[in-house]
């Protein structure tokens, strides 16, 4: 399997243009992850789906964010309008609870710079 | 307060030493989780414990769950063990709360 894979890997954008941010999750894995980084804030959860669904969204930061996920093999996370602040690295996971192993595999990370 | 506390928040050693790294929680939680984060940026899952140890390699992580501690050891280590290590504990379900991170650096 090719791991979880996000796109774009780098992105730079002035502030208030809209981003979307692309995943698509390990075949099978029926939980999705979207995670946030920055240095001072460190790994943040933003959201996160199961078959889905959206189960918990209680990390998104405000209304500029929204995270869509039409079937199972794809989820976006826009910003709209952008802001200098949203700038950091934005991981994507997903993990296969029922598997007993419960490990959540990271994609590479988009690296989004809002100017 | 953070939920998480990671000890030390920067490590450096010599090539071979024995590795340790602390992490405290405040909450009751369902499990624990270890990451690597390379310096390229890429996130690894190392552990997930729910009591005791675990052993992959040179690398081992207890939970002592009285306590609320965890600690991941690295034996003899090696420069390309270089990297930051997150611990993370799972709340509910599936959401993980991450520690700051340890970066660890270790010199040839």
């Amino acid at each position: 399997d090719a791991g979880v894979i996000q796109s774009p890997r780098h992105e730079v954008t002035e502030m208030g243009q809209e981003v979307t941010l692309r995943c698509k999750p390990i075949s099978g894995h029926d939980y999705l992850f979207w995670y946030r980084q920055t240095m001072m804030r460190g790994l943040e959860l933003l959201i996160y789906f199961n078959n889905n669904v959206p189960i918990d969204d209680s990390g998104m930061p405000e209304d500029r964010f929204s995270a869509k996920m039409p079937n199972a093999s794809f989820s976006t996370l826009k910003i709209q309008p952008s802001e200098p602040r949203d700038s950091a690295v934005y991981f994507c996971a997903s993990s296969y609870p029922r598997s007993r192993q419960e490990t959540q595999y990271f994609g590479p990370g988009t690296r989004l710079l809002v100017l | 307060k953070n939920e998480v506390e990671q000890s030390p928040q920067n490590l450096t050693a010599q090539e071979g030493e024995f590795i340790t790294i602390n992490c405290s929680y405040s909450v009751g939680i369902s499990a624990l989780h270890w990451l690597q984060q390379h310096p390229g940026g890429g996130i690894v899952s190392l552990f997930m414990l729910s009591s005791g140890k675990k052993k992959h390699g040179r690398l081992i992580a207890t939970i002592n769950i009285q306590e609320k501690h965890s600690s991941l050891h690295i034996t003899a280590s090696h420069p390309r063990d270089s990297a930051v290590y997150i611990c993370a504990f799972r709340q509910g379900a599936q959401k993980l709360v991450f520690g700051q991170g340890t970066r660890l650096t270790i010199n040839p």
